[in-house]
């Protein structure tokens, strides 16, 4: 199985804060990368897909980049609805595997 | 707009079988290049998949279920389940349906295919217990 880590695990921010999320494939897996943030009580929802590409809907405050084994997730100027946790996912191989969470929280 | 809701026992005695369904609303399970996941989260921990179908019936499952998992769709109602034999309660968590959508991304002088999982429902919670 392909593992998936990503840094930091948790992290306190304001809004107005840029945010940057990490995300490692144990082995290479293209650009074949997804992003979703998870927050209690509502559906997942997916960010970014192929690594960079916004989902419809989605703000453009977030970004994706990278491509390989080490990926980033940006949050640029966060928003109060932004805490959350997030989630990477490697859709190149099956099973599919999520990388372990990173909790965005306020400070 | 495609919705996905959960629907299932939330209690379930060890040895037991797990069985959850998931319905679909406002799109279709016979759609040609969809999958159908599950995906699960137990309390305190990360997600995992469990496996996916698609309109043909082929499906794929994750090892670490040791070939307890079963997902099957039923395209006359419009939903596809799980189920889960020989519950512990390891299997305790959040169960989570989703829809898995292709999409053709172009560059310079090609295609390349991606799979997301694009809607998902809000989850049901199940807990194995006596």
């Amino acid at each position: 199985d392909i593992q998936m880590t990503q840094s930091p695990s948790s992290l306190s921010a304001s809004v107005g804060d840029r945010v940057t999320i990490t995300c490692r494939a144990s082995q290479t897996i293209g650009r074949y990368l997804n992003w979703y943030q998870l927050r209690p009580g509502k559906a997942p929802k997916l960010l970014i897909y192929a690594a960079s590409i916004l989902q419809n809907g989605v703000p453009s405050r977030f970004s994706g980049s990278g491509s390989g084994t080490d990926f980033t997730l940006t949050i640029n100027s966060l928003q109060l609805e932004d805490f959350a946790t997030y989630y990477c996912q490697q859709s190149d191989f099956t099973p599919l595997t999520f990388g372990p969470g990173t909790k965005v929280d306020g400070k | 707009q495609v919705q996905l809701q959960e629907s299932g026992p939330g209690l379930v005695k060890p040895s037991q079988t797990l069985s959850l369904t998931c319905t679909v609303s406002g799109g279709s399970v016979s759609s040609g290049t969809d999958y159908w996941s599950w995906i699960r989260q137990p309390a305190e921990k990360g997600l995992e998949w469990i496996g996916r179908i698609n309109n043909s019936g082929s499906t794929n499952y994750n090892p670490s279920l040791k070939s307890r998992g079963t997902i099957s769709v039923d395209t006359s109602k419009n939903q596809f389940s799980l189920k889960l034999s020989s519950a512990t309660a390891a299997d305790t968590a959040v169960y989570y349906c989703a829809r898995e959508r292709l999409i053709a991304v172009r560059s310079t002088d090609s295609y390349s295919y991606y799979y997301y999982l694009d809607v998902w429902g809000k989850g049901t919670t199940v807990t194995v217990s006596s």
